[in-house]
């Protein structure tokens, strides 16, 4: 089955400086890879999404880039902010019937310093 | 506002108990998942429902039986649940399979 591996577990940054977060997936039917945010106490939120037909998406102070040949995806925030801070999944997706099995990775706990 | 809505918030049973936990989005979405989360860890995947058929099983243990009553609605029948089953257990939904999940809030379950 699909095993997704997330680095660093822990992350600190000082406010403003960039944060980047790097996965690895072991399955090459994978084709979408979700990126979530999830706070304290709350649910998971996907903050971004990207899939195998594309190499680079960008949403404001974050970004997505995807090597489907060496099986790695990266979460790139720019310019961070307090409100930042939280643990940060990857996940890798394949589809499955007519639903997705969407696996997570261990997750990054980012804090930002102010 | 979250458009998937979990009951209970939170939850505490027996080992001997049975209850269930229930899940609605009226979002149209036709694929359903229960998660678990524990503390400091990811979500893990249980069940898929696709157009109210299970489609995946991660097997879990049969004290953990779900139900898809109509695709508005995912339950999660509890029975001689173990404390180790304490955890969050998230309900989501999505459009299809191309599509991202989205969460509810979670069930807090504790077993005693």
């Amino acid at each position: 089955g699909e095993n997704v591996e997330q680095h660093p577990s822990t992350l600190s940054v000082q406010e403003g400086d960039s944060a980047v977060i790097k996965c690895t997936y072991s399955d090459s039917a994978s084709n979408y890879f979700p990126w979530y945010k999830q706070e304290l106490g709350k649910r998971p939120q996907l903050i971004i999404d990207i899939r195998s037909n594309v190499g680079e998406k960008k949403d404001q102070r974050i970004a997505v880039t995807l090597n489907k040949t060496a099986k790695h995806f990266s979460l790139h925030i720019t310019e961070t902010q307090p409100e930042d801070s939280a643990v940060y999944f990857c996940a890798a997706s394949m589809e499955w019937s007519s639903a997705s099995k969407i696996i997570f990775g261990s997750g990054t706990r980012l804090s930002i310093r102010p | 506002d979250t458009e998937v809505t979990q009951t209970p918030k939170h939850l505490v049973m027996g080992m001997t108990n049975k209850k269930s936990l229930k899940c609605e989005q009226h979002m149209g979405h036709r694929a359903m998942y229960w998660y678990k989360q524990k503390a400091k860890k990811p979500p893990e995947l249980m069940f898929v429902y696709s157009y109210e058929k299970l489609s995946i099983n991660e097997s879990v243990p049969s004290r953990f039986s779900p139900e898809c009553p109509n695709s508005s609605l995912l339950n999660l029948h509890l029975h001689a649940l173990q404390p180790e089953d304490s955890a969050l257990y998230l309900c989501a939904s999505s459009q299809d399979r191309y599509s991202p999940l989205h969460f509810g809030n979670g069930t807090r379950l504790t077993v005693t």
